[in-house]
């Protein structure tokens, strides 16, 4: 099972919106709707910030949504603050009963 | 609250199994998976398996498959993930994290604080 596609690297200023994408296939992110994203912080570990494509748990900023058309799933964190920097993954549940974690992407808050 | 507390980190020499534990508190045990997930230093996540720790039911990613055990013990809430005939590409972060029961593999709301395990002659 090949990991999902993320972009590297994204950055924005503080205020500003930004969207990072997660390309999978069929087989994983287009067949379910078990897609989730995390943050993580240098040392620390994952912390979920989206699952169910687009549903964010108690205490997630609402500056954090996801989204989700065809095979490729999007979180959008609007209104860009400096403690957003981090890495952020997404992931979803495959047709093989498995679990596919994106490459990671990491976030500059310029 | 929810906490998992995992074991210290760990030595091992090429060839050795490591055993790693999570111990859960402040829910009911048995009334979520656990899942293992692994980072090697400045790598993305791997997931490696789950865990029922009401039936021990378990599921593997295929690339670990013959050399990953996930056992627990329900009586003191520990899930423990043994990994067998190490190498230095198994040095890495290990991380148990709580997953919601259901159909399928869904979200991880709860993790560890990861278990370092390094690999060496």
């Amino acid at each position: 099972q090949s990991a999902l596609t993320q972009p590297a690297s994204v950055s924005g200023s503080p205020g500003q919106s930004i969207a990072i994408s997660c390309t999978g296939t069929s087989s994983d992110v287009g067949g379910y709707n078990y897609v989730s994203w995390y943050q993580q912080h240098p040392g620390k570990a994952p912390k979920l910030m989206i699952y169910g494509v687009s549903n964010r748990p108690s205490g997630v900023s609402n500056r954090f949504s996801g989204s989700k058309s065809g095979d490729t799933a999007s979180l959008t964190i609007s209104g860009l603050q400096a403690e957003d920097e981090a890495d952020y993954y997404c992931s979803s549940y495959t047709s093989s009963s498995t679990l596919v974690f994106g490459g990671g992407t990491k976030l500059t808050v310029l | 609250q929810v906490q998992l507390v995992q074991s210290g980190a760990e030595v091992k020499k090429p060839g050795a199994s490591v055993k790693v534990s999570c111990k859960a508190s402040g829910y009911t045990f048995t009334s979520y998976d656990i899942n293992w997930v692994r980072q090697a230093t400045g790598q993305g996540l791997e997931w490696m398996g789950w865990m029922n720790p009401n039936s021990g039911n378990t599921g593997f990613a295929q690339k670990f498959q013959g050399r990953v055990t996930m056992t627990r013990s329900t009586s003191i809430s520990t899930a423990y993930m043994e990994l067998s005939s190490l190498t230095s590409e198994d040095t890495a972060v290990y991380y148990c994290a709580r997953e919601p029961l259901g159909i399928g593999i869904q979200e991880f709301d709860y993790w560890g604080q990861g278990t370092q395990v390094t690999v060496s002659p």
